[in-house]
């Protein structure tokens, strides 16, 4: 069975940081891997999908890599803003897509204005 | 262009109530997904569609818990006997393919008193 560690579980920096995110997940065997951010109260928003082919994913302040053989993904976040305040999520889907993603409990980050 | 709508987006029902959750996905996502979030924890596979078809129901806590899709496209959630621990937000995604971007409506927060 899938299971998905993120570390830290929360994260406070001042606005302007550059930081990183960890996931490790323990079945290699996985089909891609989407990171998502969420706000309170709120549903999930997709930031990158990675497919298990692919070593790293970028979309505008955002960079996400992965080390599929090594279980393990991060999520870069350059020059952080106060809107990027969020939980974010990493979540790898496994077997050939015929399942749920696993997600693991976030991290919280806050950028301090 | 019109993303995951679920409906309602607050349930609040009594122990051994039976309810039911909606779920229209993006038009033309074949794959259909329902997830549940507990407090401070990740969401949680419970069943994905392919078409109209329950590929893969798992992730299903009992038998309380079903789920169709007759025409392939809305899906709905029924739980009986609705228990205390029932309690969570009920949240959806739907992707073109199983392989792709998952997309995730905003959740309905069923409290079960």
């Amino acid at each position: 069975k899938q299971e998905v560690t993120q570390i830290p579980a929360a994260l406070s920096v001042p606005e302007g940081e550059n930081l990183v995110l960890n996931c490790s997940f323990t079945d290699s065997a996985i089909y891609n891997l989407q990171w998502f951010r969420q706000d309170p109260g709120k549903g999930l928003t997709s930031l990158l999908l990675i497919q298990s082919s692919q070593r790293e994913q970028t979309s505008g302040r955002l960079n996400a890599s992965l080390d599929k053989s090594s279980g393990r993904s991060t999520l870069y976040i350059a020059a952080s803003q106060p809107g990027d305040s969020a939980t974010y999520l990493c979540a790898p889907h496994s077997g050939g897509g015929a399942d749920g993603l696993t997600f693991g409990k976030g991290t919280h980050l806050i950028i301090q204005p | 262009g019109a993303g995951v709508s679920q409906t309602p987006s607050n349930k609040v029902t009594e122990k051994g109530k039976y309810v039911e959750l909606r779920c229209d996905p993006i038009s033309g996502h074949t794959a259909l997904y329902w997830y549940r979030q507990s407090l401070g924890q990740g969401p949680e596979f419970l069943i994905y569609f392919q078409g109209t078809g329950a590929a893969d129901d798992s992730g299903l806590p009992n038998d309380r818990f079903f789920a169709v899709r007759p025409e392939g496209s809305v899906s709905t959630l029924k739980i009986q006997r609705t228990e205390r621990g029932d309690s969570a937000v009920y949240l959806c995604a739907s992707s073109l393919s199983p392989q792709e971007t998952q997309y995730f409506g905003p959740g309905t927060r069923l409290l079960v008193l």
